[in-house]
């Protein structure tokens, strides 16, 4: 199985600092993609990494691929209270499906 | 431009009864996904169209699940007869071309309770 499996499940920060998650996979994958679910909606695309990538940014994301220790970061700097949300990996192998991991819950403080 | 449109937003009903939720992905995507999340779980794949063809159902129970997507635009999934361990979040949602390549826009999902 390709899903990813985020660690760790549940974060509680303080707005203003940085949150980090990590995602493991288990074979060779095309490309890796976070998204965000708020609570009662559905998921919304964050940024995409392919194999061949080691690093990538998008405004205070920043997400880090090692291909070798099979994965990934997702780092959010300068955490704020509308980042509260559940945040998951989804890998893709080549076939067209993209497996989800289970979620890792982030909440900001005020 | 207007996003992945689904009905109803919640769904409660009795097991053994049946249910259809409708999806109308981004207008001039040829891929349409269906995913079931459990409470509790990511999403996982139950049925992914290409244009109005099946391109992946392997996860998809057969026996009590269906999905349509005419002329290759909006699309309709139903469960008949339902069972209590259905009762999850319905997510459609759409690609311009393939997933495995691009990322996915969702709906807002129709939340499924069967008693």
């Amino acid at each position: 199985s390709q899903q990813g499996e985020e660690d760790p499940q549940a974060l509680s920060i303080q707005e203003g600092e940085n949150a980090t998650m990590n995602c493991s996979y288990k074979t060779s994958i095309n490309n890796l993609q976070w998204y965000r679910q708020n609570s009662g909606r559905g998921l919304v695309h964050l940024i995409l990494i392919r194999s061949n990538e080691r690093e990538k940014h998008s405004g205070r994301l920043r997400v880090t691929l090692d291909t070798s220790k099979k994965s990934s970061s997702l780092l959010i700097t300068a955490s704020r209270a509308a980042d509260t949300a559940s945040y998951f990996c989804a890998t893709s192998r080549g076939n067209n499906r993209l497996a989800f991991g289970k979620g890792n819950q982030v909440v900001v403080i005020p | 431009e207007a996003g992945v449109a689904q009905s109803p937003r919640y769904k409660i009903i009795e097991k053994r009864q049946s249910v259809a939720f409708w999806c109308n992905p981004i207008s001039g995507h040829a891929t349409l996904y269906w995913y079931q999340q459990i409470l509790g779980q990511g999403p996982k794949l139950l049925i992914q169209f290409q244009n109005n063809g099946v391109v992946d159902d392997s996860q998809l129970p057969k026996d009590r699940f269906s999905a349509e997507r005419l002329k290759g635009v909006d699309s309709t999934l139903k469960i008949q007869p339902a069972k209590l361990e259905d009762s999850a979040v319905y997510l459609c949602a759409s690609s311009l071309l393939q997933s495995g390549r691009e990322k996915l826009f969702f709906g807002s999902g129709t939340q499924l309770s069967v008693l």
